[in-house]
């Protein structure tokens, strides 16, 4: 099946600093998800991006999807102890009229020390 | 308003045993899905509904079935359990319109010995 690829795999990091990971594919997508996963939770969705080039924040987030189209960035700023928990990308691709093509990354997970 | 619940939170089965994993939404959402995460993969689509009376197969179908029963309600059923099966199960819903976000339940810890 379709792989997407997130870069890093884990990260320890200290409160305060900025984080960036990336998600990149073979393929090209036509749109990009970032989730964040607490543990024992579900996913829940930080941002979603649309088209190429396009910058989008939330809060200390923000979210590009690559021009290539073949892949996205999510850089999180002046990190504290509740970010800590597992990113995910998802790309979607084709047609896809109930939200059943997308592809999931297999997470960075991210730890920040005090 | 709960979103997306999920039961059993916690199951361990025996080979061979069935079971059904029930899920419901309280958000009036069009479209529900069920996936299943491993270690180090990402979310793989089982099945999904895209609105009620409907049910399609996703990536990994083999082993699962499913019933969309009212528009709340969604079920995954492991008519034999297989070791294989041993997993994260996340249920999801969307309300169908525009947005692509999916609302996800808080999973349900399979494991089949």
């Amino acid at each position: 099946g379709q792989q997407l690829n997130q870069s890093p795999q884990s990260m320890f990091i200290q409160e305060g600093e900025d984080v960036s990971m990336n998600c990149t594919s073979s393929s090209i997508f036509n749109t990009w998800l970032w989730y964040k996963q607490d543990p024992g939770e579900g996913p829940v969705l930080l941002i979603a991006l649309y088209k190429a080039g396009e910058l989008t924040s939330n809060g200390r987030l923000t979210a590009q999807f690559g021009i290539t189209r073949k892949d996205s960035f999510l850089n999180i700023s002046a990190s504290i102890p509740s970010d800590v928990g597992i990113y995910f990308c998802a790309g979607r691709k084709g047609r896809d009229n109930y939200g059943q093509n997308f592809v999931f990354g297999p997470g960075t997970r991210l730890s920040v020390l005090p | 308003n709960a979103g997306v619940t999920q039961t059993p939170k916690f199951q361990v089965l025996k080979t061979g045993q069935s079971m059904t994993l029930q899920c419901a939404q309280d958000m009036n959402h069009n479209s529900m899905y069920w996936y299943r995460q491993d270690p180090g993969m990402g979310l793989r689509l089982i099945y999904y509904s895209a609105s009620e009376g409907t049910t399609d197969k996703g990536e990994v179908p083999n082993g699962y079935n499913v019933s969309r029963l009212n528009k709340r309600e969604f079920s995954l059923r492991l008519e034999s359990a297989a070791p294989s099966q041993t997993s994260v199960y996340f249920c999801a819903s969307r309300t169908g319109i525009v947005s692509y976000e999916q609302y996800f339940g808080p999973g349900t810890r399979l494991t089949v010995t």
